[in-house]
């Protein structure tokens, strides 16, 4: 069964509005969370790095202030995508490694975030 | 269900050797196959795209391969070097991304 959950799996909304996407370790804890994004045709790619605790890691070319992240517990990391706008529209997708710098990662299912 | 399987699980080669992993998935309705890189406790590097309408794609020492009518996809390592060391990751995006359980390959310098 699925250990990682993303919630919801699609979600609409109007343009300036916020989204909020949870993703879970249903079954373990994890220290250390990866948010991905995918537009239409293009490559998945890592967006953030979410630590329990601390402030997450953004890559290069993420707005951290237009995607807030937050790990506030072991088994939960929440994507924040403030101000939405169409182009935001995309694929997301969390992942969490079962341990510390485990090789073994589980994958979110995730979430179609489509902005009118 | 979609199915994504790799093999082999785990390939130790030494430096210099062409490699070839492989990945093959049950449901031949995808939208596109990729390949990633994994380093332990890190997020996923993209290593190439393939939409389901090609058949390869290359990027330097990397090429990758897609039969859809198989379920098959092929990455290939051309010269491999010890910074290649990692885990390989092909996924299938459908209407929602289906993972393999990856290869762990170690270089021998």
């Amino acid at each position: 069964g699925a250990v990682v959950s993303q919630h919801p799996s699609r979600v609409i909304c109007k343009s300036g509005t916020s989204v909020k996407i949870e993703c879970r370790s249903l079954d373990f804890q994890a220290t250390t969370m990866f948010w991905y994004r995918q537009f239409p045709k293009q490559s998945l790619m890592l967006m953030a790095t979410s630590n329990e605790g601390s402030k997450a890691t953004y890559e290069q070319g993420v707005e951290k202030d237009k995607f807030l992240i937050n790990h506030a517990s072991l088994t939960l990391s929440t994507l924040t995508v403030t101000s939405a706008h169409p182009e935001d529209s995309s694929f997301y997708i969390c992942s969490a490694p079962r341990s510390r710098g485990a090789d073994t990662q589980y994958f979110g299912p995730g979430t179609r975030l489509t902005v009118l | 269900k979609q199915e994504v399987t790799q093999i082999p699980a785990a390939l130790s080669v030494p430096e210099g050797e062409n490699l070839v992993l492989n990945c093959s998935f049950t449901d031949s309705a995808i939208y596109n196959l990729q390949w990633f890189r994994q380093d332990p406790g890190k997020g996923l590097t993209s290593l190439l795209l393939i939409q389901s309408s090609q058949r390869e794609q290359t990027s330097g020492r990397l090429n990758a391969s897609l039969d859809k009518s198989s379920g098959r996809s092929t990455l290939y390592i051309a010269a491999s070097q010890p910074g290649d060391s990692a885990t390989y990751l092909c996924a299938v995006s459908g209407n929602q991304f289906y993972f393999g359980t990856g290869t762990s390959l170690t270089v021998i310098p």
